[in-house]
């Protein structure tokens, strides 16, 4: 399977800031990233597809104004909470898919990158 | 759109036997069924999953079931140990939602020694 980073893996910051989080693909081109939210002892909700040299698709209800995906390249695809506030606060993780390997449906996830605000 | 269910939320197992962990799905076009297994402060890990064109698939102990008319899956661990403590997501797709994984709820496994 692919091999996935996020950076960071934690970052706390203070309401009102913008936090920046990276997603690579670390060992094939990855035409489709992921991103997913996670709140503590829930489950994984899709944020936004996102696909490389494109705009992103948000799912119904995530505000893409505050929500900012770039997938400028095929290994990086960056997300960043503007003006965040501790609504926000939770965990943040990407994936990759779109098979590369020949398995289109497969998704290969990172680390996750744990968001707190104060 | 597509919606998963999971069962059961919690449970709890003495080393050595079984578990067992089931979900329902409700697109039957879906085609693809994949579990996830997420440890503390990680991000989830693909153990096995299966396709629509076949009923059971096994990797050592680890089993995955696939009834599609009734339009559910299951994942078998065998001789569980305290490693496999953890939670486990099922998943399913479908092709034709730009491959688009939509998680059940999670199962939260402990595994006593």
């Amino acid at each position: 399977g692919a091999v996935v980073s996020q950076h960071p893996s934690w970052v706390i910051c203070k309401s009102g800031t913008s936090v920046k989080i990276e997603c690579r693909s670390l060992d094939f081109q990855a035409t489709t990233m992921f991103w997913y939210r996670q709140f503590p002892k829930q489950s994984l909700m899709l944020m936004a597809t996102s696909n490389e040299g494109s705009k992103a698709t948000y799912e119904q209800g995530v505000e893409k104004d505050k929500f900012l995906i770039n997938h400028a390249s095929l290994t990086l695809s960056t997300l960043t909470v503007t003006s965040a506030h501790p609504e926000d606060s939770s965990f943040y993780i990407c994936s990759v898919g779109g098979g590369g390997w020949g398995r289109p449906d497969e998704q290969f996830f990172g680390p996750g990158t744990r968001l707190t605000v104060l | 759109g597509e919606n998963v269910e999971q069962h059961p939320s919690t449970l709890s197992v003495q080393e050595g036997d079984s578990a067992v962990i089931k979900c329902t799905y409700s697109d039957s076009a879906s085609n693809y069924f994949p579990w996830y297994k997420q440890e503390l402060g990680k991000g989830p890990q693909l153990i096995i999953d299966i396709r629509s064109n076949v009923g059971e698939k096994k990797d050592q102990r680890i089993a995955v079931t696939l009834n599609k008319t009734a339009k559910h899956f299951s994942l078998h661990i065998t001789e569980t140990q305290p490693e496999d403590s953890a939670v486990y997501f099922c998943a399913a797709t479908f092709n034709n939602a730009g491959n688009m994984l939509t998680f059940g709820g999670g199962t939260r496994l402990m595994v006593k020694p």
